[in-house]
């Protein structure tokens, strides 16, 4: 069985920009969540999509959004790239209620 | 919110030394983690354990509810299990896990 599979791995951009990241939770799994760490502010809690719907949303500007496809398949958009938001993004795959998953992350860097 | 403390924040063991990780939350949960996070960033799942006790290999971890902490038990350590340990909760239909900020752990050989 297939695990978390995010992508891309690593990303470089540039100020301003915008960049989508890609999460494919494990087959079967209806939620995915998304997190951000960061060496000053740990792990963060950005928004859960379960079934196509949001479900919650941590304390992150408007720059961020996310959005699930039928297949589960999730993204996360962040539009205007601040050099606070080099980070690692972690994605987690669970059935919504129980154990959640998480894939290898996506390590962003805004230069 | 929710709040959750882990601690010790850092330790450093000799190998085959034991330790205790200890993860206090404020409210009651539904669900409980603990992951270890590898030095390539990747989040591995130690347990699932919202209450009770559960045991694998050299780790074992346990959860009391009604007293709202948990308990990550390392029993001779070995370099590898360096690393991040973080425990994470969430709270009934909250949709929402909240970690803790983590201990680091540096085994030496």
């Amino acid at each position: 069985k297939a695990g978390v599979t995010q992508t891309p791995r690593y990303l470089i951009k540039t100020r301003g920009q915008q960049v989508t990241l890609s999460c494919s939770p494990i087959s079967g799994h209806r939620s995915v969540s998304w997190y951000q760490q960061t060496p000053g502010q740990g792990l963060q809690f950005l928004f859960e999509y379960f079934s196509e719907t949001q479900r919650n949303k941590g304390n992150f500007p408007g720059r961020f959004s996310g959005r699930q496809f039928s297949n589960s398949r999730s993204e996360m958009n962040v539009s205007t790239l601040e050099l606070g938001d080099s980070a690692l993004y972690l994605c987690a795959s669970g059935d919504g209620n129980t154990e959640a998953f998480f894939g290898q992350g996506t390590r962003l860097t805004v230069v | 919110g929710i709040q959750v403390e882990q601690s010790p924040p850092d330790l450093i063991l000799q190998e085959g030394a034991n330790s205790t990780l200890r993860c206090n939350f404020s409210d009651s949960v539904n669900n409980l983690q603990w992951f270890h996070q590898n030095p390539w960033g990747q989040l591995i799942n130690l347990f699932y354990i919202p209450s009770g006790t559960k045991q694998n290999g050299r780790l074992s971890a346990t959860t009391v509810a009604t007293e709202r902490y948990s308990l990550l038990y390392i029993s001779s350590s070995q370099t590898t299990d360096s690393g991040v340990y973080f425990c994470a909760v969430e709270r009934l239909r909250g949709f929402k896990t909240i970690f803790g900020a983590g201990t680091r752990l540096f085994v030496k050989a």
